[in-house]
């Protein structure tokens, strides 16, 4: 079965500042990697995706994605924060033939100071 | 598109009544899924549906729980009896083709058994 670590539980920073979050996950096989958001007292948005092709992707509201095969990694990243970013992020895994359960991290909450 | 429609929003009841969470998904997707999301747990996958046929219930807690869906436009998952430990929001995702294009979700409903 595959699991997703996020290890950053709560980050603050300020407006304009750059922004990674860490996602690692743990399956043997082919994955499909997933970043959504859930704004405060809002359900869960997608924000990116990746199924294969180029590591690096990028998705809504400025935000991108690299995925790092060897590091099972699949970081989060954004070059200059808003104030609106403020939300919670989690970090998706599922394994790409024959599984349709997304496994999800426990989440990062991102405080953005004005 | 509507998305996926859950209700009630918010939901107070006693502990020991039945409580009922209803959820319509996207027209066309063939995938349903129930969440559970507490604070102490993260996102939990409680069930989800293939055409209508329950797949993995696994994450289902206890006899309590039970999760239905009579057809395509329409699931409910209800609680009987429910515990103050069940206090938390549920999701509702639907997916077309989840390896593909991942989940969208609901609303949620905030449920909170006193």
């Amino acid at each position: 079965a595959q699991s997703v670590s996020q290890h950053n539980h709560h980050v603050i920073l300020s407006e304009a500042a750059s922004l990674e979050l860490g996602c690692n996950y743990s399956y043997g096989g082919t994955v499909n990697l997933f970043w959504y958001v859930q704004y405060p007292g809002q359900h869960l948005q997608l924000l990116l995706k990746y199924f294969s092709g180029d590591p690096l992707v990028k998705g809504i509201k400025g935000f991108e994605a690299e995925f790092i095969k060897s590091k099972f990694s699949f970081n989060l990243r954004k070059p200059s924060v808003q104030w609106s970013d403020t939300a919670e992020y989690f970090c998706a895994v599922n394994a790409k033939f024959g599984n349709e359960k997304l496994t999800f991290g426990t989440g990062t909450r991102l405080t953005i100071i004005p | 598109d509507a998305g996926v429609i859950q209700s009630p929003r918010h939901e107070v009841t006693e502990m020991g009544q039945e409580v009922t969470l209803r959820c319509k998904p996207i027209s066309g997707h063939d995938y349903l899924f129930w969440y559970r999301q507490t604070m102490m747990r993260g996102l939990e996958l409680l069930i989800y549906f293939n055409n209508n046929v329950p797949i993995d219930d696994s994450g289902m807690p206890e006899d309590r729980f039970s999760a239905k869906m009579p057809n395509a436009s329409f699931s409910t998952l209800k609680i009987q009896p429910s515990e103050p430990r069940d206090s938390a929001v549920y999701f509702c995702a639907s997916s077309q083709r989840p390896g593909d294009y991942g989940y969208t979700f609901g609303s949620g409903t905030r449920l909170t058994v006193v």
